[in-house]
């Protein structure tokens, strides 16, 4: 059984410009959320995807996108990036249904935005 | 607004001796609620929950006591362990199916 991957690890990117930050669920999940964790804080439920459709979307502005693709692996878009963006962002899958919400978690993607 | 809080940012015990943790929330309708472990440069890592219709539920060395009137949740972990040493995170599940997340609680277990 395979975890969460989230690629890449680290990165580091200008104010305004766009990044892409990826996720490949575990196996036999088909929800796939994304949250962002900024220092010192606990992570912030960005939104969730579910049968590559958007599915409940947490307190952040439409420059914050996602995707989810038909094997349940996700992107997370973030455009015009701003300093406040920089965090560390989570991905988590699940199996909806499944009544002990076993969400699994990945690493995360480190970003700094200068 | 934090509808899931941890007052304590950090916490410091002694090896063997009890670590407790403390978490409240605000939102009535919260009716599950979870606490994850989580090592620096790994993402978090699930290690026991509370349904609302119970008051405890123990697990090998750690217990979570949930005290619905109150609107409060602790994690107790006996004996701590130097391994215990981690960010711990208070989380419940809306009605949406999301977690929300305390800001958690850094527990350093010295030997």
């Amino acid at each position: 059984e395979t975890g969460v991957t989230q690629s890449p690890t680290h990165l580091i990117k200008t104010r305004g410009q766009q990044v892409t930050l990826r996720c490949s669920s575990q196996s036999g999940h088909n929800t796939v959320s994304w949250y962002q964790q900024a220092l010192g804080q606990g992570p912030q439920f960005i939104f969730q995807y579910y049968r590559e459709e958007e599915n409940g979307r947490g307190n952040f502005p439409p420059r914050f996108s996602g995707l989810q693709f038909p094997n349940y692996s996700s992107e997370l878009n973030v455009n015009a990036l701003e300093l406040d963006d920089s965090a560390l962002y989570l991905c988590a899958s699940s199996q909806r249904g499944q009544g002990d919400y076993g969400y699994t978690f990945g690493s995360g993607t480190r970003l700094t935005v200068v | 607004d934090q509808q899931v809080k941890q007052n304590s940012p950090s916490l410091s015990v002694q090896e063997g001796r009890i670590s407790i943790l403390n978490c409240d929330y605000t939102n009535s309708m919260f009716d599950y609620f979870l606490w994850y472990k989580k090592y620096p440069a790994e993402g978090p890592t699930f290690l026991i929950s509370i349904s609302s219709i119970k008051d405890k539920n123990e697990d090998g060395r750690f217990t979570v006591f949930l005290n619905k009137s109150a609107k409060h949740l602790s994690l107790h972990i006996v004996p701590s362990q130097p391994g215990d040493s981690a960010v711990y995170f208070c989380a419940a599940i809306d009605q949406g199916g999301k977690l929300i997340f305390g800001q958690g609680t850094e527990l350093s277990v010295k030997p």
